[in-house]
């Protein structure tokens, strides 16, 4: 019942495809963030957004990853070109500031073959 | 470099006893650790949270103990049962500067009926 709401749960995609996921953060919430899960449970911070502009991003995103939170729009996170090594759990989370606490959404557990 | 670890990886206790998960952290920065839950297939939600001003928070059966000295925190969990089955992550932020939450590699709990 997480108030993040994330499309779709499950992404099936082949290398070299691309995979687009959304994110509806918490209502009042402006700043979003994106995290990858790999399968030894291991988070890695991929980028976040307030309102439509971006905070923080890791290298990586600046590469093969792109996202953006348009007003009035869900968020979305899209791998340009997916490779094995993208299969994990995409979770979104929202925030109202940087002293509240976060809320994460289901996440979009991407396999690429 | 991890910032933030857990103990133990695994941890098996039976219904109403006491599960004591730890975690303990390098940056001196950090001043804000909340602790989330996390079911298979789901992503994860917040549990309880505290901050470097407090040493215990306590929600329920859910209490937090931190020595900011030691840099350690741990989190019990009273009266222990099957539906806490789980992995806890353990996570921090810095007060300002980052927006990013690092966690820990997490504890995957069973609570034997």
């Amino acid at each position: 019942n997480s108030k993040v709401i994330q499309t779709p749960r499950y992404l099936v995609k082949g290398q070299g495809q691309k995979a687009k996921m959304r994110c509806i953060p918490e209502k009042g919430h402006p700043v979003v963030f994106w995290y990858q899960q790999n399968k030894n449970n291991e988070f890695k911070f991929l980028i976040n957004f307030q309102n439509q502009e971006v905070l923080q991003q890791i290298d990586m995103t600046e590469k093969r990853f792109s996202a953006e939170c348009p007003s009035n729009s869900p968020c979305s996170l899209e791998i340009q070109s997916s490779e094995a090594g993208d299969s994990a759990l995409y979770l979104c989370a929202s925030s109202q500031g940087p002293n509240s606490d976060y809320t994460f959404g289901s996440g979009t557990r991407l396999l690429v073959i | 470099q991890q910032q933030v670890r857990q103990s133990p990886q695994s941890l098996t206790v039976w219904e109403g006893e006491t599960a004591i998960l730890n975690c303990s952290y390098e940056d001196s920065t950090f001043n804000y650790f909340p602790w989330y839950q996390q079911f298979p297939g789901e992503g994860p939600a917040l549990l309880i949270s505290i901050r470097s001003v407090s040493d215990k928070k306590e929600d329920g059966r859910f209490t937090i103990f931190f020595n900011k000295r030691e840099k350690k925190l741990s989190l019990h969990i009273t009266d222990s049962q099957p539906g806490d089955s789980a992995t806890y992550f353990c996570a921090a932020k810095a007060s300002s500067g980052s927006w990013q939450l690092i966690f820990g590699s997490g504890t995957q709990l069973t609570v034997m009926p």
